[in-house]
């Protein structure tokens, strides 16, 4: 089945910096890409996906680029806030499952 | 709109017990439904895909006659956790596809097993 690796967290940023979560996966063909955040207490939800090679998903200010020669999708945002503090989790939709497959989920905190 | 929810968000039971756990999609219809569970600060373990209609496909591992889901309509999924063990304390998500490969989560339950 398909694996994920993302960065190991937590990461630990002030207000207005800029954020990048690597994520790298391993998989056959090539997969839809997901990206999606669990904020303190509550369930996760979709942040943003793409479903093909060189596609660009983004929401709120969050970015991240299916890159088909470096199996990665990288999470980027210019300018995070407080209120981003979360868990995200990279998830490539196993074709063979017909699942997601989660990585471990990095811990993102920012400070004021 | 897609939102999934889970009866009861927490539940506490002694050890020989069983727990249904309910997840139900409010504004969807949903054929396949998925259960996972999460250890604290650990990702999700997909632990079976739950198909209307059908028998569950479980993951390799996962103990069939130990978590038994049952997908009686398009809009509820239920996992009972057959006579709980303090091993079986955890975190219980489940998710609903709407569409392709898009899958929308409940809350989650907390199941702590004494």
């Amino acid at each position: 089945g398909d694996s994920v690796t993302q960065m190991e967290g937590p990461v630990t940023l002030s207000e207005e910096a800029f954020l990048t979560i690597n994520c790298t996966y391993t998989a056959t063909g090539y997969p839809s890409l997901f990206w999606y955040v669990q904020y303190p207490g509550e369930g996760l939800q979709l942040l943003l996906k793409a479903t093909k090679a060189d596609d660009k998903g983004s929401n709120k200010g969050f970015e991240a680029t299916y890159r088909k020669e470096t199996t990665s999708f990288h999470l980027e945002k210019g300018s995070v806030q407080v209120s981003d503090s979360a868990v995200y989790f990279c998830a490539p939709f196993d074709t063979g499952r017909r699942a997601l497959t989660f990585g471990s989920g990095t811990r993102l905190q920012v400070q004021p | 709109g897609a939102v999934v929810s889970q009866h009861p968000s927490r539940v506490i039971c002694k050890s020989g017990t069983s727990v249904k756990i309910e997840c139900r999609s409010l504004d969807f219809q949903a054929t396949t439904m998925f259960w996972y569970r999460q250890f604290p600060k650990q990702s999700l373990m997909l632990m079976a895909t739950s198909n209307e209609g059908s028998k569950a496909t479980y993951e390799q591992g996962v103990e069939k006659d130990k978590f038994l889901i049952n997908h009686a309509s398009l809009t509820l999924s239920t996992l009972t956790v057959t006579s709980a063990h303090p091993e079986d304390s955890s975190f219980y998500i489940c998710s609903a596809r709407l569409r392709k490969e898009t899958q929308y989560f409940g809350p989650g339950t907390r199941l702590l097993v004494l």
